[in-house]
Order: structure tokens, then C-alpha cells, then sequence
């Protein structure tokens, strides 16, 4: 079975605090992804890591900070977030960079 | 440039009514073809895929044929329950896999009892 595990499940953060979100997936897959999700629009696709090196970075601001510490692990480091930062954080897997495999997410509020 | 596209929603039908949605693309040689979905407070789930021309993906009920010939990957239940009420969205997976996977703008579904 896929499983991709994100924690926390919410987040309630000011605009001054550091936050992270994880994640973790058990599948051996050697890509992993951040992805961007507001209401009632398809995900935006922010990283991708691909055997544990940032490959792609989609033009995103620098108050968000990904981190790979190894094959199974995902991070996103939040520091000085904006209202509009607000959203639900998608992490998800890969093992061929073709069929995607998404967690439940992280819904972030920032205030 | 890759894109896809589908119908607009929200879609509301009653319950044991039959599901479409259509799904096009516009992509160079054969992409893989998704269809997630994502049901209210959730993140999203792979309901299937087809790789090739003239796959059929199947899963809980839902089908979907990769139409090369009409670039196309719509997708189709014979009996929907109030439980897939949901977001749908299709996807495509270009050939280079360096280049990112395209979302569509996703269709809201609401089935009445």
C-alpha cells in the first residue's frame, strides 16, 4: 500500500515564528515533492528532491526552506510567512518521477 | 506546451446516476494519464492511470480509456453514491520525466441522496 505520512495535520503560525512541516514515506521511492494548494484550485508544484538533492525549485521565495535529511524524510522549514502563505502543504513521492503518490497534507494558517 | 484540460464544475448528480467527466490534453508523443481525487479535508488520492494509447484504468467503480486518436482521458462511473462526492482532478505525466506533472483545474462532484 502508498503511504505518505505528513505531520502536523493543522498548523496555526505568526508571522514572526519559525515553523517546519515533515514528512515521511516508507516506499523506497527516490523522488519526493512539495506541493502548494489552495482553495479550490489544483496543487502548485514548489520542490522536488530527487535521490535526496533538490533538483527543482519552482521560483519559490525563500521564507520556505526545504530539507532532504535522507530517502524517507521530507521537510519545510516556514520562516516569516505571509496571510496569503495560508494553504494546504501536500508532500508526496515518486519512484519514477511519473505516478505520484500524495499524504493527506498539512493545512497551514498563518496569522 | 503540455496542458490539460477539463470540464467545468461543480457536477451535481442524484445518486445511481451515470458519471462523466471530460478530460483533454495537448502534449508531445504518449504522456501517462492520471485521475486523482480528493475528497473534503483531504489530500489527494491516485484513482487511476493509464500509461499508454488505448489503456483502460479502473478503480472503485471509476474508468477512464486513453484516447490518442481524440486526446482524450474522460472519466466514467455507471452508478455513483453520495460517498464520491469529491474534487476530480485529471493529470498528465510528459514523456521527459525532468518535466512536471500537469493538473487540471479539477471538477467539484456532489451526488444527492
Amino acid at each position: 500500500d502508498t503511504e505518505v505520512t505528513q505531520t502536523p495535520k493543522h498548523l496555526v503560525m505568526g508571522m514572526t515564528n519559525k515553523k517546519s512541516l515533515k514528512c515521511e514515506q516508507h516506499m523506497g521511492h527516490r523522488a519526493m515533492y512539495w506541493y502548494k494548494q489552495k482553495a479550490k484550485k489544483p496543487p502548485e508544484l514548489m520542490f522536488v528532491y530527487s535521490y535526496e538533492k533538490l533538483s527543482i525549485n519552482e521560483s519559490v521565495p525563500s521564507r520556505f526552506s526545504p530539507e532532504c535529511p535522507n530517502s524517507s524524510l521530507l521537510n519545510l522549514h516556514l520562516h516569516a510567512l505571509q496571510p496569503e502563505d495560508s494553504a494546504l502543504y501536500l508532500c508526496a513521492s515518486s519512484q519514477d518521477q511519473n505516478t505520484i503518490y500524495f499524504g493527506e497534507g498539512s493545512w497551514l494558517t498563518v496569522v | 506546451g503540455n496542458s490539460v484540460t477539463q470540464m467545468e464544475g461543480p457536477v451535481t448528480l442524484s445518486e445511481e446516476a451515470f458519471l462523466t467527466i471530460n478530460c483533454t490534453y495537448t502534449a508531445t508523443g504518449y504522456p501517462s494519464l492520471f485521475w486523482y481525487v480528493q475528497y473534503p479535508g483531504e489530500g489527494l488520492q491516485l484513482l487511476l492511470k493509464a500509461t499508454k494509447a488505448d489503456d483502460k484504468g479502473s478503480n472503485k467503480g471509476f474508468e477512464a480509456t486513453y484516447r490518442k486518436e481524440t486526446t482524450s482521458f474522460h472519466l466514467e462511473k455507471g452508478s455513483v453514491q453520495v460517498s464520491d462526492s469529491a474534487v476530480y482532478f485529471c493529470a498528465l505525466s510528459p514523456m521527459n520525466r525532468d518535466d512536471k506533472i500537469i493538473f487540471g483545474k479539477g471538477t467539484r462532484l456532489h451526488i444527492l441522496p
